[in-house]
């Protein structure tokens, strides 16, 4: 079966903090990986894909190791508007079907 | 504007009643797919659709049915809902090509 875990958190961190997540997988097969924003009772939106080389998108970088199969997000200079559930997003190769991870809460206080 | 709506958005219903909730996108994509939420669970794939009249089953269709007659439409069914039922469910799109998915806004269902 296929999993896709991700510590649930909270991670309760100050403004203008820089904070990580990482997520794993099991499926050697992965082959495309992203990062969903889901704010509180809302549907999730894709915050950016994961590349091979990683990626960054102003304050968020996306890392992938394939080798130890975990991806990251780094998120610096935390905004109170960061707070949200980030979800883990897997696909396996030439698969439309993706496997979700539970999620990591992220509370940024001021 | 590209969208994907769920109708209804909430809804409280009796054990037994069936129930239709519908979904529907503007934006052609060959893939419809539904979830539901629970925390704790995360989301959890229902049913998918690759395209009109191709339908298969997900992680947990047990208690659910989905038809795709049109591209644009694919409504999930509960012919005999039941309490465990209760929960937030999600409709998703994505263009054939793309991995990128699109969710609908929700539809918060309690069955009591």
């Amino acid at each position: 079966r296929k999993e896709v875990e991700q510590d649930p958190g909270p991670f309760n961190v100050p403004e203008g903090a820089t904070v990580a997540f990482n997520c794993t997988y099991s499926n050697s097969a992965s082959q495309s990986f992203f990062w969903y924003r889901q704010d509180c009772r809302k549907e999730p939106k894709l915050l950016m894909s994961v590349y091979s080389s990683g990626n960054e998108d102003g304050r968020f970088t996306a890392q992938l190791n394939r080798a130890s199969q975990y991806i990251s997000l780094l998120i610096r200079d935390s905004k109170l508007s960061d707070s949200a559930t980030y979800l883990c997003v897997v696909n396996e190769g030439g698969s439309y079907i993706p496997t979700f991870g539970r999620g990591t809460s992220l509370i940024v206080h001021p | 504007e590209a969208q994907v709506t769920q109708n209804p958005r909430y809804l409280i219903t009796v054990t037994g009643k069936k129930l239709t909730v519908t979904c529907s996108q503007n934006m052609n994509h060959e893939y419809m797919s539904w979830y539901r939420q629970d925390p704790g669970l995360g989301l959890r794939q229902i049913y998918y659709s690759m395209n009109v009249e191709v339908t298969d089953k997900g992680d947990v269709p047990e208690g659910y049915k989905v038809s795709r007659k049109e591209k644009r439409n694919f409504p999930l069914i509960l012919e005999s809902p039941s309490p465990n039922q209760t929960s937030l469910y999600f409709c998703a799109t994505q263009a054939s090509g793309d991995y990128e998915q699109y969710f609908g806004p929700g539809t918060r269902l309690t069955v009591t």
